[in-house]
């Protein structure tokens, strides 16, 4: 079962837009929703994250909301800039089994 | 403080054959976790180990085993190599027993190419 999904494989930005990579799930019962930044060759990196009692998280040029009612989260990067260039993972740990839920990934490609 | 490291980076191994994949957690760190990631699946989780206890595991067959050390090291093993098993592999560790916001430090991985 897919709890947690990303439904884009890949997104392409001009330098300096704002990017926006989306997220959705199923399970109501997550409390906490994360970001993870991964280069080719690397293992992910924590970039952001999110409880569910919130709607919003800032941090820098990262932002992450959270739409329960859609059960929907985004993160927005602005100004995105060339080192941006990754694959994006959103997660929720499943506490009841000790892990995190994975999406899929997005590969972000930000263009000079 | 020295991050996850995982040996060995890459390796290629034989359908048939098996496989031991070793994991060092950030000192101080008793939980890992190991994750498989193949092109399109994200990271499937296989399992988690805290105070040398398998707490959980992920739905992989029974060719995939792991064990934790006293000293939180890990190793996690494939046997009867398929070509399927071709993949990412991550370890990932975090300090305590109890997650929280369920941030997870990754190792740079274990890339395992079976022919």
């Amino acid at each position: 079962d897919q709890q947690v999904k990303q439904n884009s494989p890949s997104l392409s930005v001009q330098e300096g837009r704002i990017s926006i990579l989306n997220c959705d799930y199923t399970n109501s019962m997550f409390d906490y929703f994360l970001w993870y930044k991964k280069y080719p060759a690397e293992g992910p990196t924590f970039l952001i994250s999110i409880s569910s009692i919130k709607d919003k998280n800032e941090d820098g040029r990262f932002t992450v909301f959270l739409n329960k009612s859609a059960k929907h989260l985004s993160l927005h990067i602005v100004p995105s800039q060339p080192g941006d260039s990754a694959v994006y993972f959103c997660a929720a740990p499943d506490n009841g089994a000790q892990k995190l839920v994975f999406g899929q990934g997005t590969r972000l490609t930000i263009n000079p | 403080k020295a991050g996850v490291t995982q040996t060995p980076r890459y390796l290629i191994k034989t359908r048939g054959q098996q496989v031991t994949l070793s994991c060092s957690p950030i000192s101080g760190h008793r939980s890992v976790s190991w994750y498989q990631q193949t092109p399109g699946q994200g990271l499937q989780f296989l399992f988690e180990y805290f105070s040398e206890t398998q707490r959980n595991k992920g739905n992989f067959p029974g060719r995939f085993s792991g064990r934790q050390f006293s000293n939180s090291r890990s190793e996690m093993n494939v046997s009867t190599l398929e070509l399927g098993d071709s993949a990412l592999y991550l370890c990932a560790s975090r300090p305590s027993q109890v997650p929280n916001t369920g941030e997870l430090f990754f190792g740079e991985g274990s890339r395992l190419t079976v022919l």
